[in-house]
């Protein structure tokens, strides 16, 4: 398998401008998330879904960011209109299901490389 | 949320010396203590991972300590090599499956 899959790797843009990062989980997978790393606050979880439907998103900082998993394949994070404190590196991770109830949490999560974003 | 707090922020160790890396929870009901390791331009990847009903795990020169009665769990790097330079990080479960993860702890392996 190819890993996750993030684009664009670098966006650079004007504050005021719409972003938009993608994201392809590794086949199979049931489980996306969303995480922001910057110097400061860390990683930070924004959003993750599960099966396609957003699980808790109470990580989004404000509604000028959205996500959406139209299918199995495909997430997109939108930062609509971007602010130059929202330069940061996104993460996208994916993971599967641990298996049967009473086994414990595997917690491991497959990261893609990033899209780093700069707005000026 | 659960929450977990790492020490040192930064670690400058020379090669062939031990890397220990320290992380405190706060709450018991974790069943799970992993750690993350992060090259430069890279995401981050599991490295080890431990259950806690064992007090130790390792593999190869990293090995994972875990003192259920301090709340602390540590990652230690045996024989440290220029190549684990890298951003530690270790994590703790949130509700679903997704975690938390401590803010980071840079290592730098002198030669």
């Amino acid at each position: 398998d190819a890993g996750v899959i993030q684009s664009p790797r670098h966006e650079v843009t004007e504050m005021g401008q719409e972003v938009t990062l993608r994201c392809k989980p590794i086949s199979g997978h049931d489980y996306l998330f969303w995480y922001r790393q910057t110097m400061m606050r860390g990683l930070e979880l924004l959003i993750y879904f599960n099966n396609n439907v957003p699980i808790d998103d109470s990580g989004m900082p404000e509604d000028r960011f959205s996500a959406k998993m139209p299918n199995a394949s495909f997430s997109t994070l939108k930062i609509q209109p971007s602010e130059p404190r929202d330069s940061a590196v996104y993460f996208c991770a994916s993971s599967s299901t641990p298996g049967l109830a009473g086994e414990y949490n595997t917690g491991e999560l497959f990261f893609g490389e990033g899209s780093r974003l700069t707005v000026l | 949320q659960q929450q977990v707090k790492q020490s040192p922020q930064s670690l400058i160790v020379q090669k062939g010396g031990i890397s220990i890396i320290n992380c405190a929870y706060e709450n018991t009901a974790f069943d799970y203590f992993p750690w993350y390791q992060q090259f430069p331009g890279k995401g981050p990847a599991l490295l080890i991972a431990i259950r806690p009903d064992v007090s130790e795990k390792k593999e190869g020169r990293f090995t994972i300590s875990f003192n259920k009665s301090a709340k602390q769990f540590s990652l230690h790097i045996m024989d440290s090599q220029p190549g684990d330079s890298a951003t530690y990080f270790c994590a703790g479960p949130r509700a679903g499956y997704a975690l938390n993860f401590g803010k980071g702890t840079s290592l730098l392996v002198t030669p």
